[in-house]
Order: C-alpha cells, then structure tokens, then sequence
C-alpha cells in the first residue's frame, strides 16, 4: 500500500505570493491533517480534515487555509507569504478523524519563503 | 487546553545503555498520548500511543511508555540502545474529538554514543 504523498518536495516563493501544498493519504483513509514544523515553534497543527469538511483548526491566521476532495486528497493554501512561514510542511492521513486511529505522516514540503 | 513538555532537547546514551526520554503532560479530560520519531529529512512515524487501555504500552523497536495519571507524565524507554535509534523524538497530546488536534512536544533529539 503506497504511503501518504506530498508535492512538491521543495518550494522557494517571496514575500507576497500565494501558494498551494497537495497531499494524497493512504488509500482508504477519510482524515487528513496538515502541520507546521519550524525550528523555533516546533511542530504546530493547522487543521484536520474529514469527508470534505474541516473538523478541527489550529491557533493560525485566515491566510492559511485548506481544502479537501471527494477522493480524500488535500491541498493547503497560504496567502500573501512572509518570511516566517518558512517550514516544512507535514500532511498526515489516518482512517477515522480526530487522532485515535494513527496517524501516518508523508515525507513533508519544504517552503522556502524569500 | 492541552500542553506537552519534554525534558532535555538532547540527551546521549552509549549503544547498549537505557533509554529514557521523558514527557509531562497537561490536558482538562483524560488525554490520548502518543510518542512520534523523525528520522533526518523525513516525516513522522508513530512509536506507540496510549488511549485509556493498558497504562503501559508496547511499541514498535523495542520502546515502550507507561501512562502515570498521577504524575502527568508518558516517559519513553527502551532497555538498550542501538545506533539506529538515532533521531529526534516528540511526544504528543490529544484529547477526544480532537478539537485543539495534536499537540507536540519541543521534541528530544537522540544521541547514540558508540
């Protein structure tokens, strides 16, 4: 079974501009969620998704925002980027929502924000 | 509102000695506790988690952590070191339904001394 895909691997963008993060969960699994992971604030969760709806929400601005189709698959959207949105980016898919079921983690996108 | 601390952001041991990584944790219901390893330039994988079974639990790679109510704490352990064991390792809390999602820990980066 084919783990849980994020694209793009690597991203550099500038202040300013907008961009959009892709994960594919494991197939089979409903929740999705994504993360922020920084060297100063460490691992932070932005927001889950589940059948299409957005469950639960982390302490984060209205620029992040997210998404989540009818096959599972999520993107997540940053607008007007600043510097501190540079980060890895995690997605995590896992068969029910809320965090119970494990949660399997994709290899990340790392965001460059110049 | 739920928080994580783990003591030690660095912590060795020699190859073949205990390991011991602790984690203190703060949550207003009976919590779901997990510990999650990151290996260098890849995503998370979970170790083990508890969620109000058997207060000790057995993961994977020999670790395991026991729930003590009365401490707040899910330290992890494993009886002997081995060099692959090398890697950063976050605790984390949630609570049921998952409204405040997942909450991580500053993380304890591993050190294996050979």
């Amino acid at each position: 079974k084919a783990g849980v895909t994020q694209t793009p691997r690597y991203l550099i963008k500038t202040r300013g501009q907008q961009v959009t993060l892709s994960c594919s969960p494991i197939s089979g699994h409903r929740s999705v969620s994504w993360y922020q992971q920084t060297p100063g604030q460490g691992l932070q969760f932005l927001f889950e998704y589940f059948s299409e709806t957005q469950r639960n929400k982390g302490n984060f601005p209205g620029r992040f925002s997210g998404r989540q189709f009818s096959n599972s698959r999520s993107e997540m959207n940053v607008s007007t980027l600043e510097l501190g949105d540079s980060a890895l980016y995690l997605c995590a898919s896992s068969l029910g929502q809320g965090f119970v079921d494990t949660q399997y983690f994709g290899p990340g996108t790392r965001l460059t924000v110049l | 509102a739920q928080s994580v601390t783990q003591l030690g952001s660095h912590v060795s041991v020699s190859e073949g000695a205990l390991v011991l990584l602790r984690c203190n944790y703060s949550s207003s219901v009976p919590p779901y506790l997990f510990w999650y390893v990151q290996y260098p330039n890849q995503g998370l994988q979970l170790l083990l988690k508890y969620t109000s079974a058997a207060t000790l639990v057995k993961g994977i790679n020999g670790f395991e952590a026991e729930f003590k109510k009365s401490e707040t704490s899910f330290h992890l352990t494993k009886p002997s070191a081995h060099m692959s064991d090398a890697a950063e390792y976050f605790c984390a809390v949630s609570e049921l339904g998952g409204a405040d999602g997942l909450t991580f820990g500053k993380g304890t980066h591993l050190i294996i001394q050979p």
